[in-house]
């Protein structure tokens, strides 16, 4: 069965650090996303991406956040100069969808990266 | 009022027991309705969308409301494999008009116990 996968698992990281979080979305959709869940807490929206571009962004994904596709197979996620509070497990998604309004498709996870900044 | 409220639970049930959750959302607009399952952590599963005429799939029954805006999930037959957290996720519209943003609630958490 075809699956989400991420790497690294854990990335343990300093405060100020760039860093990279590489997702592999299943191969036929074309819908991907981004979540972030702080242990103890609700999954949190951050991005959505569809054809090339960010579809919607929530309030959390300000201008340290930035998503790329750069080829394809792999999506993204950088967070350019990491904070203490931005220790969370980061999870990618991807869902089958035709069209950009069309959010009404199922998402699949991967299984995450837990991001730890000291 | 939040975007997505679910009660945190515990729900303790005993094996075979049938357990229902309910979900409500703020916001009438909202398109697209699912359950999800959590388990310690672990990514997210889908479990079912929830459809406006209720959808069943095995032990597991989903509902929605739209004059209520309320969806709900009962689970028949407990086995313990079934303890989890479950997660509602409401397509809620964009401010900016344009899409629409998947929200979580934080999940009611299920112990099944033998």
């Amino acid at each position: 069965e075809p699956e989400v996968t991420q790497t690294p698992s854990h990335q343990v990281t300093q405060m100020g650090q760039e860093v990279i979080l590489r997702c592999v979305p299943i191969s036929n959709h074309l819908y991907f996303y981004w979540y972030r869940q702080i242990l103890g807490q609700k999954v949190e929206f951050l991005v959505s991406f569809y054809n090339n571009e960010i579809s919607e962004k929530s309030e959390i994904f300000d201008d340290q956040f930035s998503v790329e596709r750069p080829d394809g197979s792999n999506f993204t996620l950088k967070i350019r100069s990491t904070k203490l509070e931005d220790s969370a497990m980061y999870f990618c998604a991807s869902s089958e969808a035709r069209g950009r309004r069309a959010i009404s498709y199922e998402q699949y996870f991967g299984p995450g990266t837990r991001l730890t900044v000291t | 009022r939040k975007e997505v409220e679910q009660d945190p639970g515990p729900f303790n049930v005993p094996e075979g027991a049938t357990v229902a959750f309910n979900c409500t959302y703020s916001n009438s607009a909202s398109q697209s309705f699912f359950w999800y399952r959590q388990d310690c952590r672990k990514e997210p599963k889908l479990l079912m969308s929830v459809y406006s005429s209720g959808n069943e799939d095995g032990r597991f029954t989903a509902q929605l409301n739209r004059a209520s805006q309320y969806i709900s999930l009962l689970i028949r037959d407990s086995k313990l494999s079934d303890s989890a957290t479950y997660l509602c996720v409401v397509n809620r519209p964009h401010a900016s008009g344009g899409s629409y943003i998947p929200t979580f609630g934080r999940g009611t958490s299920l112990i099944v116990h033998p």
